[in-house]
């Protein structure tokens, strides 16, 4: 079955970079409606949605978080990494990278995309903490 | 930015119908996907595209979405379904999750 691991460093210091790696098995990026997201969930909160990267390498960001944000992948590796700069403790948060799908349909005139995670890995725990 | 409003909570009694709702500008001219998590899991997609249930997911979780709102509709509730349902949809570039909602049953 399709699988994600996130991995990466359990305590980052304010203002250092974090890097999070997500390898995951039984699809390919490159497969055309596919993506990788990733979420993140401070302890006791809501999901929040970071960051996408498509089987085209087209990206799309938190609009709160753009400029401290970078998805690529490694096709050939069956990873996604994600960097986050400048890290604070309100950043102290679950990460979890999620295999995502595009749906586009097309009635007469009307187009709609729609994207969701389907499988979602089981998540890191990143503390923010001097 | 879209938002997307959910109720904090949401009480049901064993084996009757719980109904979430979520709202947002339009939200019935986009799709709407639920997801559930469980204290210290990861979320699992319950509803895609407003209606479609992925295989697995019982048959109980049922969604609907029209004009501003998108509701998540779990029959026959059982107490194994108690978790926080999420919302989530695409906008303007950018995927939107809702503020979760706490289904207890009492």
């Amino acid at each position: 079955q399709v699988t994600l691991r996130e991995s990466g460093p359990a305590l980052v210091k304010p203002t250092q970079t974090l890097t999070l790696t997500c390898t995951f098995s039984r699809f390919s990026l490159s497969t055309s409606g596919m993506c990788v997201s990733w979420i993140r969930q401070p302890p006791g909160k809501a999901l929040e949605w970071l960051a996408l990267i498509d089987w085209d390498d087209d990206k799309y960001y938190s609009t709160s978080l753009k400029t401290r944000l970078t998805i690529s992948k490694d096709t050939s590796k069956n990873q996604v990494v994600l960097t986050m700069t400048n890290m604070d403790p309100v950043d102290t948060a679950t990460y979890y990278c999620a295999r995502g799908l595009r749906v586009t349909m097309v009635q007469g005139i009307t187009r709609r995309v729609h994207r969701y995670m389907d499988v979602w890995g089981k998540g890191t725990t990143v503390t923010v903490s001097s | 930015s879209y938002e997307l409003t959910q109720p904090p909570s949401v009480s049901v009694s064993p084996g009757q119908t719980a109904s979430i709702t979520c709202s947002g500008d339009k939200l019935g001219d986009k799709y709407a996907c639920w997801y559930q998590q469980k204290p210290g899991q990861s979320p699992v997609l319950v509803i895609y595209q407003d209606t479609k249930r992925p295989s697995g997911i019982p048959e109980r979780f049922s969604g609907s979405s029209s004009g501003n709102t998108a509701t998540l509709t779990i029959s026959g509730t059982q107490a194994m379904d108690e978790a926080d349902y999420y919302c989530q949809a695409w906008d303007s570039s950018i995927v939107v999750f809702g503020g979760g909602t706490k289904l207890t049953v009492l």
